[in-house]
C-alpha cells in the first residue's frame, strides 16, 4: 500500500496569514498515461463529511475559494491557503487514488492562532 | 448535480449486519465505480473498496473480504454496503465516494453506524 505522510499535525495561523501542509507519498502517484497525479486534498469541519478542495493536486474543486492551491507532483505535494479565513479551520486530509487501496494521510489540524 | 445520499443512522448489536445505500444522481450511474470508506470516531479515513456498477463486481480491502458485501441497483441509480459480524470496532461513518474523474469526486453525507450492546 502507499503510505501517506502529512505534516504538520497542527498549525496554528493568525487570520489572514498563509498555511502550508505538506505530504509525502511513499511511492509516486503520477500517471504517465496522462501526466496527472492523482492526489487530492478532502477539507473536513467537525461533524461534517469531508469535502474535496482539490483534486488531481492542483485542480481547485468547483466553488472552492482561490486561496486554496495545491502543488506538487509525483512524491511531494503541497496544500497551501494563502489567506487564512475563519471559515477554513479544519482538518486537511490528502489521499492517493493512483492505487487501491485508497491511502490517507492522517490529517492535519487547521486552526486560528 | 452529482449527489450521493446516503441512508440514516442505525444502532445494531454485536453480532448483527447492516446495510448502508447510497442513492445516486445527476450522473451516468454506471459510468463510475463507488467506492465505500469509513471513519471510526476521532479517528481517520479508511478505504473498503469499490463497486463497478457496469459489472456488479467489487474488489474489498483485505481487512474487509468475507464481512462485506458491495451490491447495486442499476435501475434505481443505488449503491448498497453491506458488514455483517458487527463488534465494536465497526463503529463509525460509513461514507460512499463516487470514482474521480475530471470533474473531481463526489460524497455521500455519511451514515453514523454504531453498535452497542
Amino acid at each position: 500500500d502507499i503510505v501517506m505522510t502529512q505534516s504538520p499535525d497542527s498549525l496554528a495561523v493568525s487570520l489572514g496569514e498563509r498555511a502550508t501542509i505538506n505530504c509525502k507519498s511513499s511511492q509516486s502517484v503520477l500517471y504517465s498515461g496522462n501526466n496527472e497525479n492523482y492526489l487530492g486534498w478532502l477539507q473536513q469541519k467537525p461533524g461534517q463529511p469531508p469535502k474535496v478542495v482539490i483534486y488531481r493536486a492542483s485542480t481547485r474543486e468547483s466553488g472552492v475559494p482561490d486561496r486554496f492551491t495545491g502543488s506538487g507532483s509525483g512524491t511531494d505535494f503541497t496544500l497551501t491557503i494563502s489567506s487564512l479565513q475563519a471559515e477554513d479551520v479544519a482538518v486537511y486530509y490528502c489521499l492517493q487514488h493512483f492505487t487501491t487501496p485508497w491511502t490517507f494521510g492522517q490529517g492535519t489540524k487547521v486552526e486560528i492562532k | 448535480q452529482v449527489q450521493l445520499v446516503q441512508s440514516g443512522a442505525e444502532v445494531k448489536k454485536p453480532g448483527a449486519s447492516v446495510k448502508v445505500s447510497c442513492k445516486t444522481s445527476g450522473y451516468s450511474f454506471t459510468g463510475y465505480f463507488i467506492h465505500w470508506l469509513r471513519q471510526a470516531p476521532g479517528q481517520g479515513l479508511e478505504w473498503m473498496g469499490w463497486i463497478n456498477p457496469n459489472s456488479g463486481g467489487a474488489h474489498l480491502a483485505q481487512k474487509f473480504q468475507g464481512r462485506v458485501t458491495m451490491t447495486i441497483a442499476t435501475t434505481i441509480s443505488t449503491a448498497y454496503m453491506e458488514l455483517r459480524s458487527l463488534t465494536s470496532d465497526d463503529t463509525a461513518v460509513y461514507y460512499c465516494a463516487r470514482d474521480w474523474d475530471v470533474d473531481g469526486s463526489f460524497w455521500g453525507q455519511g451514515t453514523l453506524v454504531t453498535v452497542s450492546s
